[in-house]
């Protein structure tokens, strides 16, 4: 079957470093992706993996490990607004998303 | 103007009325989808449309119906649901399905509650 799993929430302090997590088992594999979503809003991209490594994107950093089925997003400098939920999705051998529950993140000062 | 606008934002209704979402993309996409997203549980796939043509029917009760009428409007008709239909449903669009790059960009989603 098909399988995503990350964290239901974490909590992190103003000014830190987090690092959310995402494991998956998927029918073929055509990349993952991260999505902020703040509540009551529309879920905004992050960054796409499909080769193993890390990617960079100002105060976010995602990984992945093909090998492993592991994934993780990396926020640095922590702020207030990063308090949202962050969704994890695979992209099958059909190029279907296959959407993990997000990991709901809670910043404190 | 957002990328993808969905209206209406909050919608209550009875089971036994018929009532459409809409969605409208305005990125020049050729794919779109219709996603419902229940409290803590995975964004479920409902139906998608690429160059107008229906390519996925993700085992969605037939109270729910689609229609795409050109690749920039995507509607969802609902009629006879049921309490457990509540939920958030979002609309997405990427330039076309089966492009592995492409990201997918969301509306703000329709608040649905079913009494």
């Amino acid at each position: 079957g098909q399988n995503i799993d990350q964290p239901t929430e974490m909590t992190a302090t103003e000014g830190a470093i987090v690092q959310i997590n995402c494991t998956y088992q998927t029918s073929g594999f055509n990349g993952l992706f991260w999505y902020q979503q703040h509540a009551g809003e529309a879920p905004t991209f992050l960054s796409y993996n499909v080769l193993d490594g890390l990617e960079e994107k100002g105060r976010f950093s995602s990984f992945l490990s093909r090998s492993k089925g592991y994934s993780y997003l990396l926020l640095k400098e922590l702020q207030m607004k990063d308090s949202a939920s962050y969704l994890c999705a695979t992209m099958d051998s059909n190029y279907q998303l296959i959407w993990g529950a997000g990991t709901k993140l809670i910043i404190k000062p | 103007e957002t990328g993808v606008t969905q209206t209406p934002r909050h919608l209550v209704m009875g089971m036994t009325n018929k009532k459409s979402l809409k969605c409208e993309q305005h990125l020049g996409h050729n794919a779109m989808y219709w996603y419902k997203q229940s409290a803590k549980k995975p964004l479920e796939l409902m139906f998608v449309y690429n160059f107008k043509e229906q390519t996925e029917n993700n085992s969605v009760p037939s109270r729910f119906s689609p229609e795409c009428p050109n690749s920039s409007h995507l509607f969802l008709h609902l009629h006879t649901l049921q309490p457990e239909d509540s939920a958030l449903y979002l609309c997405a669009s990427s330039q076309e399905q089966g492009s592995g790059s492409s990201e997918a960009f969301f509306g703000q989603g329709t608040r649905l509650t079913v009494v």
